[in-house]
């Protein structure tokens, strides 16, 4: 069972304020990501890390941001956030081999009002 | 521009039937694909993957068939159970690339 761990699970918030989505994973994995997902869509990668101190910015314009001080953890950052924020964020970790799979948080639910 | 697509957004099958989930993509650099399953309010979970070098893969129940020529695989569910019943996406990346590619899956619904 994989081992990675999002927090908040929901959030409803109103426009404007400032969030970060927790990730945490125990796997010792060297690369990160965060997806956005909305219903009936596909998943949209939008950021990516490949270790300590590596951030990069996916296929999908985002403009929350990430950091990755530790290995375990790589949070997101939303400034001020807006409606059109509202989606649900997949965070997942991998070993780094482009045969290895995808673990996969189980998802924040943000709601912005 | 997409590359991997489901074109079927869903599929609906008696228990105890075959259920074919397909994918198609359009990057021939792609050479490994997975299949993931995910229910409401949770993060995908893997079920099976194939690489390039092979044109079947199979785990149990599950089935995943690749024609590299047609740029298409598929996922069969052999027998279907009413707990398969969620959303099915493909994903591919390729061993130049930095990240797995999605398609925007499909919902199965298998019917007791």
């Amino acid at each position: 069972e994989a081992d990675i761990y999002q927090t908040p699970r929901y959030l409803v918030i109103g426009t404007g304020k400032k969030i970060t989505l927790e990730c945490s994973q125990t796997m010792g994995h060297d690369k990160m990501y965060w997806y956005q997902q909305d219903p009936g869509m596909e998943l949209h990668l939008i950021h990516y890390s490949y270790g300590v101190n590596s951030t990069e910015k996916g296929d999908l314009s985002s403009e929350s941001t990430v950091s990755r001080i530790r290995t375990e953890h790589f949070p997101l950052t939303l400034e001020s956030a807006r409606p059109s924020h509202t989606s649900q964020y997949l965070c997942a970790s991998s070993t780094g081999y482009w045969t290895g799979e995808l673990f996969f948080g189980e998802g924040s639910r943000l709601t912005v009002l | 521009d997409q590359q991997v697509k489901q074109n079927s957004p869903s599929l609906s099958v008696q228990e105890g039937r075959i259920s074919i989930l397909n994918c198609d993509y359009t990057n021939s650099m792609f050479d490994y694909f997975l299949w993931y399953k995910k229910y409401p309010a949770e993060g995908p979970t893997f079920l099976i993957s194939i690489s390039s070098i092979k044109d079947k893969n199979e785990d149990g129940r599950f089935t995943v068939f690749l024609n590299k020529s047609a740029k298409h695989l598929s996922l069969h569910i052999v027998p279907s159970q009413p707990g398969d019943s969620a959303v099915y996406f493909c994903a591919a990346s390729a061993n130049t690339g930095n990240q797995f590619y999605f398609g925007t899956g499909t919902s199965l619904t298998v019917i007791p």
